[in-house]
């Protein structure tokens, strides 16, 4: 069975660009989940996604958006990128939304603002 | 704000050693999980331990959780150059569906 899959690995981008990045769950997963990692502040939940509603948001700026599509997949959206941005975003899918799912992640997309 | 906080940062151990790892969180959990990541990139899923369990293995891997200290340690015994990567535990708040909130990580080294 193919794992996350996300695309694309690398993006640069300027800042005040936006960007949308991709994340293909593994077939069957109908929950999404997007977390931002950075040195500074570690991994940090974004949003999680299960049936096409988002379900749960962690605290970020409304520059961060995302969706998830009928098919599972999910994009994620930045606006008016800043510096602080630059960051590995990663996707991950589980099979449950729910307590006791782990969950399965994607390679990242590494994402550099300058 | 990160929930977990894991102790050492840092390990650096020789094959064949046991290697310890400890995390400590704040609030009650629905359960705790162990992830590695190597460098670059995505994180895998070792061990999931449910908040009335105490131990759990898999492997050479070993888990315990203590829920009236609020901690967990994650155990990696006859340790192989290829556990070289960074390890955070993650907690699943009580009805948190899926919002894991990760800890700063432990650097794990084994060197030939």
């Amino acid at each position: 069975k193919a794992g996350v899959t996300q695309t694309p690995r690398y993006l640069i981008k300027t800042r005040g660009q936006q960007v949308t990045l991709s994340c293909s769950p593994i077939s069957g997963h109908r929950s999404v989940s997007w977390y931002q990692q950075t040195p500074g502040q570690g991994l940090q939940f974004l949003f999680e996604y299960f049936s096409e509603t988002q379900r749960n948001k962690g605290n970020f700026p409304g520059r961060f958006s995302g969706r998830q599509f009928s098919n599972s997949r999910s994009e994620m959206n930045v606006s008016t990128l800043e510096l602080g941005d630059s960051a590995l975003y990663l996707c991950a899918s589980s099979l449950f939304q729910g307590v006791n799912s782990p969950l399965h992640f994607g390679n990242g997309t590494r994402l550099t603002v300058t | 704000s990160q929930q977990g906080e894991e102790d050492p940062q840092a390990l650096s151990i020789q094959e064949g050693e046991n290697a310890t790892m400890n995390c400590s969180y704040k609030t009650s959990i629905n359960n705790l999980q162990w992830y590695r990541q190597n460098s670059g990139r995505g994180l895998v899923h070792l061990i999931l331990i449910r908040s009335n369990e105490r131990e759990k293995h898999s492997g050479r891997l070993r888990v315990t959780l203590d829920t009236s200290k609020k901690s967990s340690s994650l155990l990696i015994t006859a340790s192989r150059a290829a556990d070289t990567a960074s390890y955070f535990c993650a907690t699943d708040l009580t009805g948190g569906y899926n919002k894991l909130i990760f800890g700063a990580g432990t650097r794990l080294a084994v060197h030939p």
